[in-house]
């Protein structure tokens, strides 16, 4: 398997700018989860879904963050409108249920908000 | 709430010698697991160690070992043999459910030449 795959590897954009990350988990893993990465707050647990559904997104900081997982090989992290604080990497990871539970990351996107 | 705690944002070792990281978690849980992830200047994060909470033995990876103190809700990780390649910020994490990851702070390692 490829690992978790994550799109793109590096954004930059303009304040305002709507901006939408991509990220392809391991096949067969049963649950997604969206991190975000800062120097000030570390590893943030943004939303995870289980099965394509989603659980928990309680760490999602505002309505202009949201996420959508269509099917089991494909989620999406928009951010409509951008601002300079959404600056960050963005991981996604995937992991298997229970006993065999272990977080698989993608590569992140770096994302700049200028 | 589980929370993580790793109380040396920065450590160093010199190359060849042995480095402990130490990383405490807070839980009401008897069943569990404990991970050590490494994230290299690269950004990818990697799992370096597991430790599932009702094995007594410590894991083992070859020049990583951990040392689990469950009473004391302790779980530090041990490298041995330091190499230049393991400068990397260390991340301790707990995993209650399998679907609920808690990531400590991070302590960055710098293995000196």
């Amino acid at each position: 398997d490829a690992g978790v795959i994550q799109s793109p590897r590096h954004e930059v954009t303009e304040m305002g700018q709507e901006v939408t990350l991509r990220c392809k988990p391991i096949s067969g893993h049963d649950y997604l989860f969206w991190y975000r990465q800062t120097m000030m707050r570390g590893l943030e647990l943004l939303i995870y879904f289980n099965n394509n559904v989603p659980i928990d997104d309680s760490g999602m900081p505002e309505d202009r963050f949201s996420a959508k997982m269509p099917n089991a090989s494909f989620s999406t992290l928009k951010i409509q409108p951008s601002e300079p604080r959404d600056s960050a990497v963005y991981f996604c990871a995937s992991s298997l249920p229970g006993p065999q539970a272990r977080l698989f990351f993608g590569s992140g996107t770096q994302l700049s908000v200028l | 709430a589980q929370t993580v705690t790793q109380s040396q944002p920065e450590m160093s070792v010199q190359e060849a010698e042995t480095v402990t990281l130490s990383c405490t978690y807070d839980t009401s849980e008897n069943n569990y697991y404990l991970f050590w992830y490494k994230q290299p200047p690269s950004r990818q994060m990697i799992l370096v160690i597991r430790q599932e909470a009702y094995k007594q033995q410590n894991a083992t990876e070859n020049r990583f070992s951990v040392n689990f103190q469950k009473a004391a809700k302790s779980f530090s990780l041990k490298i041995s043999d330091s190499q230049l390649g393991d400068t990397a910020m260390y991340f301790c994490a707990f995993d209650r459910t399998g679907n609920q990851f808690y990531f400590g702070t991070g302590t960055s390692l710098t293995v000196i030449p």
